[in-house]
């Protein structure tokens, strides 16, 4: 399975835009870039994905590079509740690929400051 | 109103004592999916069912079994919890297993005395 790396943490103030990184060197070319957050004391969220074009929905916005090694997760506006741990997952939707079981790795703690 | 619901939020059982965990589900997707989530870390997939299809991960422990009777419903046992079982037990559905985004709840704390 291709890997992603984040960053451990990051911080931001609040009401200011954040963006979080996320480097995928060996992503492959049917793998989805899918977002998820987990806040404090509650399951994993879906948050956004995609493929190659750039995303928006309600609660972000996603940049995906066009070489598609990297992506970046855009809260436009901060605020306290957006403070958890924020997880770049890849998907392979290949016709082959059958079950793609969602792999988590560490994430990254975004913390907000009032 | 919550999807995906977990019952208990808290529960606590006695080291080597069987003990269920239930899911159940208003969203009529196929797929349900067990997950175990220890302190500061990363959330692990233990199994899943699609539709009544059980699908166990490699690495998980004979310990750990599961139940889904209907499409709404599925539970986690947990034959004889030892100390190290104790973790945040997360469910989650799917239409599909490969594209559609995961639904969670928000999860059973389970700990053993």
């Amino acid at each position: 399975d291709a890997k992603t790396t984040q960053p451990n943490s990051m911080e931001s103030n609040e009401e200011e835009p954040v963006h979080l990184p996320c480097n995928h060197s060996t992503i492959s070319g049917t793998d989805y870039i899918h977002w998820y957050r987990q806040l404090p004391s509650q399951g994993p969220e879906y948050v956004i994905h995609g493929l190659t074009s750039n995303v928006n929905n309600r609660m972000a916005s996603l940049a995906i590079a066009e070489d598609r090694k990297s992506s970046t997760l855009i809260l436009h506006r901060a605020t306290l509740r957006d403070a958890a741990v924020y997880y770049c997952i890849l998907r392979d939707v290949s016709p082959n690929s059958g079950n793609t079981p969602l792999v988590f790795g560490k994430g990254t703690r975004l913390s907000v400051i009032a | 109103d919550a999807m995906v619901i977990q019952n208990p939020r808290y529960q606590v059982t006695q080291f080597g004592k069987p003990v269920t965990l239930s899911c159940s589900q208003t969203l009529n997707h196929n797929v349900m999916y067990w997950y175990q989530q220890k302190s500061s870390q990363a959330p692990k997939l233990l199994f899943h069912y699609y539709d009544k299809d059980f699908n166990n991960e490699a690495d998980t422990p004979d310990n750990f079994q599961s139940r889904r009777p209907n499409t709404s419903f599925c539970f986690l046992d947990i034959r004889s919890p030892g100390l190290g079982d104790a973790a945040m037990y997360l469910c989650a559905t799917s239409r599909d297993r490969w594209r559609q985004p995961q639904h969670f709840g928000d999860g059973t704390r389970l700990s053993i005395l």
